[in-house]
């Protein structure tokens, strides 16, 4: 089982859709980062918490440290959301610290 | 532009040549990492450096693989007789000092081993 799970792997939305991103995490963090990367490969930092929740513009990050469980919200979808999202856990003591999830693949079709 | 810039972006080459790996991080950082990401997965660990030192290496990293950051400012990763196998996007990142210090990434190098 990976230590960072994230789901679904694959999402398709109509633009305007309200969606939604978990990651699930089995270790314990001093942080998560939450990654947005688009085709080409370059990757951008959305946010970074540790408690509570962060907004910037239509994303919204939670995390419940006690249930070990973060969602990434966007709302009112557009097509150039188009991107993987990658949930990334700060574990210190592990190689790197950070665990990276697998990605998941979002379409917004028009 | 003040980011984390990789060179080249794009690199195709024949299996049992060397290939190297430029990564210039953001001025100020200190830390350095170099992480690969094979299709369909979340980036892996490759290895860090704290201004010159080398810190930590995957057990991933065979000994095809080295990487450098002589004067604790850009690095490179250098792959020796590479393998098809090694074909992946290489991706950079830096950030202030270590523990909670928010990592930026660069735009990745990937490399196409035919």
């Amino acid at each position: 089982k990976n230590e960072v799970e994230q789901s679904p792997q694959n999402l398709t939305a109509q633009e305007g859709e309200f969606i939604t991103i978990n990651c699930s995490y089995s270790v314990g963090i001093s942080a998560l980062h939450w990654l947005q990367q688009h085709p080409g490969g370059g990757i951008v930092s959305l946010f970074m918490l540790s408690s509570g929740k962060k907004k910037h513009g239509r994303l919204i990050a939670t995390i419940n440290i006690q249930e070990k469980h973060s969602s990434l919200h966007i709302t009112a979808s557009h097509p150039r959301d188009s991107a993987v999202y990658i949930c990334t856990v700060y574990v210190p003591g592990s190689q790197g610290n950070l665990i990276f999830g697998k990605g998941t693949k979002l379409s917004v079709k028009p | 532009d003040t980011g984390v810039s990789q060179n080249p972006r794009h690199k195709i080459t024949k299996r049992g040549q060397n290939v190297t790996f430029r990564c210039d991080p953001i001025s100020e950082h200190n830390r350095l990492y170099w992480y690969r990401q094979t299709l369909g997965q979340g980036p892996e660990f490759l290895t860090y450096f704290q201004n010159e030192a080398q810190l930590e290496k995957s057990r991933l990293l065979s000994d095809r693989f080295s990487a450098e950051r002589p004067k604790g400012s850009f690095s490179t990763l250098e792959i020796q007789r590479t393998e098809q196998g090694d074909s992946a996007m290489y991706l950079c990142a830096s950030s202030l000092d270590g523990g909670l210090s928010e990592q930026y990434f660069g735009p990745g190098t990937r490399l196409t081993v035919t």
